[in-house]
């Protein structure tokens, strides 16, 4: 079964508004937690690393305003998109590491297909 | 350059023959992680092989194996006796750093059809 899960899968929005994406770890406590963007037909690009109980990394030309992400426990990060625009519109998902097993226990979430109308 | 390069953005394979789905990969870090993912068209990512770099042995996970070259900075996916399910898009990936860090690059992934 699944040990990270993201929620939601599927989410419309309007131009303007805010949209949230979660991400939990459901067997493991997770320190550190990755958020990845993939635009159609296109690989895994890394957004920010999210850091339990600070602030989250970015990549460079990810607009931390824009994409904003909190970790407030050890099982739970979000990122909201806010202010969504059409060029938002993408596939966002998440992945963390089970700091309890050895370097390849890496697992992602579902993923959270976002479309800005 | 490019971290980690896929070379073929598709393939087809007749069912039940093996294919080879090909990674190269660039780091001067002594400690790295080698990753294969697989992309049905619902998008979830689904692990199926790691490599360190450190390992002795060739990663081999069922139908998986990963035929690693460390001189020629290559981590080939080979997929034996291949069944229709196994279409989709496949992506390598790297860690980098012994402990730390855990973000992946990935490839820009590859195709693969698989023929009845």
């Amino acid at each position: 079964g699944a040990v990270v899960s993201q929620h939601p899968s599927w989410v419309i929005c309007k131009s303007g508004t805010s949209v949230k994406i979660e991400c939990r770890s459901l067997d493991f406590q997770a320190t550190t937690m990755f958020w990845y963007r993939q635009f159609p037909k296109q690989s895994l690009m890394l957004m920010a690393t999210s850091n339990e109980g600070s602030k989250a990394t970015y990549e460079q030309g990810v607009e931390k305003d824009k994409f904003l992400i909190n970790h407030a426990s050890l099982t739970l990060s979000t990122l909201t998109v806010t202010s969504a625009h059409p060029e938002d519109s993408s596939f966002y998902i998440c992945s963390a590491r089970d700091p309890t097993g050895s370097g390849n226990t890496i697992y992602f979430g579902e993923g959270s297909w976002l479309t800005v109308v | 350059a490019q971290k980690i390069t896929q070379t073929q953005p598709g393939m087809f394979v007749q069912e039940k023959e093996a294919v080879t789905l090909d990674c190269t990969y660039d780091t001067s870090d002594p400690s790295y992680g080698l990753f294969w993912y697989k992309q049905p068209s619902s998008g979830e990512m689904i692990f199926l092989i790691y490599q360190g770099s450190y390992d002795q042995q060739n990663a081999t996970e069922g139908r998986y194996s990963l035929n690693f070259q460390k001189a020629r900075k290559s981590a080939n996916l080979v997929i034996s006796a291949s069944q229709l399910g196994d279409s989709a898009m496949y992506f390598c990936a790297m860690r980098e750093g012994r402990a730390g860090s855990y973000q992946l690059t990935f490839g820009k992934g590859t195709k693969l059809s698989v023929i009845p």
